[in-house]
């Protein structure tokens, strides 16, 4: 069973456009999540997170956003660069675990066309 | 900074051999991880440890074991490597309390003939 969920499996955008990459979760125990980048032959970089009691949280380009009654999130890239071509995977984990495992969506392959 | 680093960027091995994938971290994390990563799959859980000697199942444990010896280093095993086990191999550590954040290595490219 599928607990964090990125039903796109890749993204076209143009560049200086916004990229939204989306990210559904069925556990309701969840509550911090985190994006992670990654390129080819690389590891995931962390990107940006968000704790439960938010709704929202930005750093430069980079917007999470937090809907808890949808258990959706979303996160945006504006503008979008080339460079920010990868696979990006949302992220989620609960307190209660004590290990602070995180489960991982699929990812979303994003392709910034210049 | 933290940093992980992983014994080999790219391996090729045999069917049926025993495979040693190396980790290690330098910032005193109590908690490591072991991931695989396939195209379409995700990231995919194998193995942790939350102190030396202590090991937990992730998602998929079959097929392989681990070892952790000393805080800063987590080994994975491949017992007698498959052809199924071609993949993408990934270190993480991180640190109870705080952040939430897990720190990869770099990763390994194993191939197995």
């Amino acid at each position: 069973d599928q607990q964090v969920k990125q039903n796109s499996p890749s993204l076209s955008v143009q560049e200086g456009r916004i990229s939204i990459l989306n990210c559904d979760y069925t556990n309701s125990m969840f509550d911090y999540f985190l994006w992670y980048k990654k390129y080819p032959a690389e590891g995931p970089t962390f990107l940006i997170s968000i704790s439960s009691i938010k709704d929202k949280n930005e750093d430069g380009r980079f917007t999470v956003f937090l809907n808890k009654s949808a258990k959706h999130l979303s996160l945006h890239i504006v503008p979008s660069q080339p460079g920010d071509s990868a696979v990006y995977f949302c992220a989620a984990s609960y307190s209660g675990a004590g290990s602070y495992q995180l489960t991982f969506g699929k990812g979303t392959k994003l392709s910034v066309i210049p | 900074d933290v940093k992980v680093t992983q014994s080999s960027r790219y391996l090729v091995k045999r069917t049926g051999e025993k495979v040693f994938l190396e980790c290690v971290q330098d910032m005193d994390h109590e908690n490591m991880f072991w991931y695989r990563q396939d195209p379409g799959l995700g990231l995919r859980l194998i193995y942790f440890s939350y102190d030396v000697k202590m090991k937990e199942k992730g998602d998929i444990p079959e097929g392989y074991s681990v070892s952790r010896e000393k805080k800063e280093r987590f080994s994975l095993i491949l017992e007698s490597a498959s052809t199924n086990q071609t993949s993408m191999y990934l270190c993480a550590s991180t640190s109870p309390g705080g952040v939430r954040e897990q720190f990869f290595g770099p990763g390994t490219r194993l191939t197995v003939l």
